[in-house]
């Protein structure tokens, strides 16, 4: 699986939409990014996926560039309760083997009233 | 609720002791995967099941480790002789064909 980069942390006001950048520039063609977040002590979330397409879900929207080797996810009015870890990932699905997630540090973000 | 259950949430043993975690996927998902994740890292992989086969396992998975899905419903996953270095939460995830994974809150181990 490709190998992306985060930012480390990012701060945004309450109510304002949070922008989390990741770039994964050596995707493959057949390679979805996904979004996945953590809030402190509990499991992660999934969030949303996307191939190529833009994505909106009622939680958050997903935009990849058109080549593909960097995608965006946003929060489009952050509150506090989104404080949390938020990891891009990406991977090939449907996978009838190796379809584990592999994780890296994420970015924390910090929703600030 | 009908999201994946993990039991016990916490534990605390022993070292040398053995312990065993349970895994309830989300009904009619038929692959289900464990993780571990210690303070301040992701969670990283250590097995997969598709129904009751398991497919993959992971280099972090000593031979103290041994993880089962009898009938490919709930898995558990026993740590023998108990170490320090697996104090860690335990995490379970399972998804449907298409693949995106949902994960349950936990099991946090600690070893004294």
């Amino acid at each position: 699986d490709a190998k992306t980069t985060q930012p480390p942390s990012m701060d945004c006001a309450e109510g304002r939409a949070a922008n989390l950048p990741c770039n994964h520039s050596t995707i493959s063609g057949n390679e979805y990014v996904y979004w996945y977040r953590q809030i402190h002590s509990q499991g992660p979330q999934y969030i949303i996926h996307g191939l190529k397409n833009n994505e909106t879900n009622e939680m958050a929207s997903l935009i990849i560039t058109e080549d593909r080797k960097s995608s965006t996810l946003i929060l489009p009015h952050a509150t506090l309760r989104d404080t949390a870890v938020y990891y891009c990932i990406v991977r090939v699905a449907w996978e009838t083997s190796g379809s584990r997630l592999t994780f890296g540090e994420g970015t924390q973000l910090t929703v600030n009233p | 609720d009908t999201g994946v259950s993990q039991n016990p949430r916490h534990k605390i043993t022993k070292r040398g002791q053995n312990v065993t975690f349970r895994c309830d996927p989300i009904s009619e998902h038929n692959r289900l995967y464990w993780y571990r994740q210690t303070l301040g890292q992701g969670p990283e992989f250590l097995t997969y099941f598709q129904n009751e086969a398991q497919l993959e396992k992971s280099r972090l998975l000593s031979d103290r480790f041994s993880a089962e899905r009898p009938k490919g419903s709930f898995s558990t996953l026993e740590i023998q002789r108990t170490e320090q270095g697996d104090s860690a939460m335990y995490l379970c995830a399972s998804s449907p064909p298409t693949d995106t994974q949902y994960f349950g809150p936990g099991t946090r181990l600690t070893v004294l």
